[in-house]
């Protein structure tokens, strides 16, 4: 069974602290990894798209990595901001957009 | 990229009525898509919006509950029948990108059914 799972499942930092959430998978076939940031009350907005041959990719901030052997990936978020406090959450694609299997995201705060 | 809007954001209704959600997207897009997204969970598939035919459910959504209509590209419908507190939760319309890679989310209804 495709399962995604991610930790921790809540995390509180202090702003301008550096903080690494995780993601484990079980997805086959894999086709890539995304990872989105949800806000209150808003829908999940993409943070980065890594394929199988990608390693770490990087927007802003965000930092993901992806190690498709132990079929692991992480987002670092580097200098908190108080606009990060979202939930955050890993999607694996084995392919085409119904093939999407979704974890239960980390839900951060970020603390001033 | 691809802006998505819903309506209404939020709605509180009574067990046995239906609600009907629009989702609007503002550019051509491939696929569409209905979510639920219940609290502390994963987002869940309802089903994919077919443009001019029925939608394809996935397992353990019926038509008859949720149905769903796409006239256009660009639009789409999700009916949640004779509803149930168990229905409250967010619904959420998807699109997929004319890429077919970048899949975007509208802002999400809450529904609370009383």
């Amino acid at each position: 069974k495709n399962q995604v799972e991610q930790s921790p499942q809540s995390l509180i930092i202090l702003e301008g602290k550096n903080c690494t959430l995780q993601c484990n998978y079980t997805v086959s076939p894999f086709s890539n990894l995304r990872w989105y940031k949800q806000d209150t009350g808003r829908g999940p907005v993409s943070l980065t798209i890594m394929t199988f041959s990608e390693n770490t990719k990087s927007n802003g901030r965000y930092t993901a990595t992806l190690d498709a052997d132990t079929k692991q990936s992480s987002l670092h978020i580097t200098a908190s901001q108080l606009s990060d406090s979202a939930s955050y959450i890993c999607v694996v694609s084995g392919g085409g957009a119904d093939g999407l299997t979704f974890g239960k995201g980390t839900h951060l705060i970020i603390q001033p | 990229s691809a802006v998505i809007s819903q309506k209404p954001s939020r709605d509180i209704c009574q067990r046995g009525t239906s609600l009907t959600i629009q989702c609007q997207v503002d550019s051509q897009v491939t696929m569409m898509f209905w979510y639920r997204q219940q609290p502390g969970q994963s987002l869940t598939l309802i089903a994919t919006a077919n443009q001019g035919s029925e939608a394809t459910y996935e397992s353990g959504f019926v038509i008859d509950k949720f149905p769903i209509s796409r006239p256009n590209l660009t639009f789409s419908t999700l009916t949640v029948s004779n509803m149930s507190p168990e229905d409250s939760s967010i619904y959420l319309c998807s699109a997929l990108g004319a890429d077919s890679y970048e899949q975007y989310f509208g802002p999400g209804t809450r529904l609370t059914v009383t």
